[in-house]
This record gives structure tokens, C-alpha cells and sequence, in this order.
């Protein structure tokens, strides 16, 4: 079964500081994607990035890259010089291409506040 | 503007009652896709389809029904044999489920707070 793991509930940055928020998941198949969606207060979903595993060059948005270790199954997400519109959750994501569907399944999320 | 919309924003249920949550998009996308959020559970896949007239269960399928009579619609019932409804109801939508489009985004709508009376 494929499942994604964020271990840390909460986490904390002070403004214009970078933070990293952890990810990893768990999977026996070779090609699949992984994605970051943001929930701010108003609980739309946006998606903040993307990256596809077959790539091994780490994805890059603005101030948003991510590390992704393959062999290792993880999938962090840097923010650097956080703002106060970055406070929101945040849900790794994790899909692949298995014969008639695609599934996209997500972890349980990151609550991200930032400090003035 | 191309987008998803729920509605309603907010229902309320009463026990033993049956409640349908509205979902329609008007991006041509062949995908729809229906989650459950509760606190500190993150996203959990009810149902999805990829085309009209066909539909496939998710992780937590059980007390729900679902319809994909048009491309465009794919209505939620929450049913009475769910016992414990309350919760943030997202539906999604993406291009297709084929090997070409597995790494489109997904686009949601804004969600339905369910809560029971």
C-alpha cells in the first residue's frame, strides 16, 4: 500500500527565515510523482510544487525547492525567506500510474505558523 | 473562469437523513475525485472517477454514494449508514488518469463542512 508519512504536526519559522517541512513515503513502484499542496486558513488547496521521480534533479517554484532522495523516500519542501501569507498546512502527496488508475495519496499535513 | 465549485458552503444533517454535496467543474477534465478531511487525518480518497458513467470506491467508500452522469457533475451522498459525517468535504478534478497526465495537479474546489444536528 502506498502511504505518506509527515511526522511533524507543527512546525514554526520566524520571518524571512527558511524552513524545512519533512515527507516520506512508502512505495515499491518506480515511477510516481510527488507534490506539495498548501491549505491556507481560507482551506483552498493549492498545489506549491512538483516533482517527478524519475528526475533527479530536485524541483525549484520561487522561493520553493524541495530535497528529494529517491533511495531514501523523502521528499522535504524548503521554504527560504518566509512570509506570513506561507502560514498554512501543508500536505505531501505522493501518485503514480498503476494499469486503469492513479490515486493521489496524502499524508496528514503540517501546521506551518510565522512569526513576525 | 474555468474552476470547481461545491455547494453548499456549509450543511447540516439529521440523523437518519440522507444529504447530497454538489460538485461541478467546467474544466473538461475527465477526472473527478472526491476527500474527506478531519483534523489531524490529512485528505482521505472517498470516491473518484475517470470518466462518465463509471466510478471506482476509495480508502473510506463505506456510507457514501456517488453519480458521474455528466462529464461535468459528480455529486456526494452522504448516506444514513455513515455514522460520523462531520467533516471538511473536498472535490478535485484532473485532466485523466492515463501515464500522460499522472503528473497534473489537481484542482479543488473550495469544500463542504458537513456537520450533524
Amino acid at each position: 500500500a502506498q502511504t505518506v508519512t509527515q511526522s511533524q504536526p507543527e512546525m514554526s519559522v520566524q520571518e524571512a527565515e527558511t524552513v524545512t517541512l519533512s515527507c516520506t513515503y512508502d512505495t515499491s513502484e518506480s515511477d510516481y510523482y510527488l507534490f506539495w499542496y498548501k491549505q491556507p486558513p481560507s482551506r483552498q488547496m493549492i498545489l506549491v510544487i512538483r516533482q517527478e521521480a524519475y528526475k533527479q534533479q530536485n524541483a525549484t517554484e520561487n522561493r520553493f525547492s524541495v530535497n528529494f532522495q529517491k533511495a531514501a523516500k523523502s521528499f522535504s519542501l524548503k521554504i527560504s525567506d518566509s512570509q506570513l501569507g506561507d502560514a498554512a498546512m501543508y500536505f505531501c502527496a505522493y501518485r503514480t500510474y498503476t494499469g486503469a488508475n492513479s490515486k493521489l495519496t496524502f499524508g496528514k499535513g503540517i501546521t506551518l505558523s510565522v512569526r513576525p | 473562469d474555468g474552476g470547481i465549485t461545491q455547494s453548499p458552503k456549509y450543511l447540516f444533517r439529521k440523523e437518519g437523513q440522507n444529504v447530497t454535496l454538489s460538485c461541478e467543474q467546467n474544466l473538461n477534465h475527465d477526472a473527478m475525485y472526491w476527500y474527506r478531511q478531519d483534523p489531524g487525518q490529512g485528505l482521505r480518497l472517498i470516491y473518484y472517477s475517470q470518466i462518465v458513467n463509471d466510478f471506482q470506491k476509495g480508502d473510506i467508500a463505506e456510507g457514501y454514494s456517488v453519480s458521474r452522469e455528466k462529464k461535468e457533475s459528480f455529486p456526494l451522498t452522504v448516506t444514513s449508514a455513515q455514522k460520523n459525517p462531520t467533516a471538511f468535504y473536498l472535490c478535485a478534478s484532473s485532466k485523466g488518469q492515463g501515464r500522460a497526465v499522472v503528473n497534473e495537479k489537481l484542482f479543488f474546489g473550495s469544500g463542504t463542512q458537513l456537520s450533524v444536528l
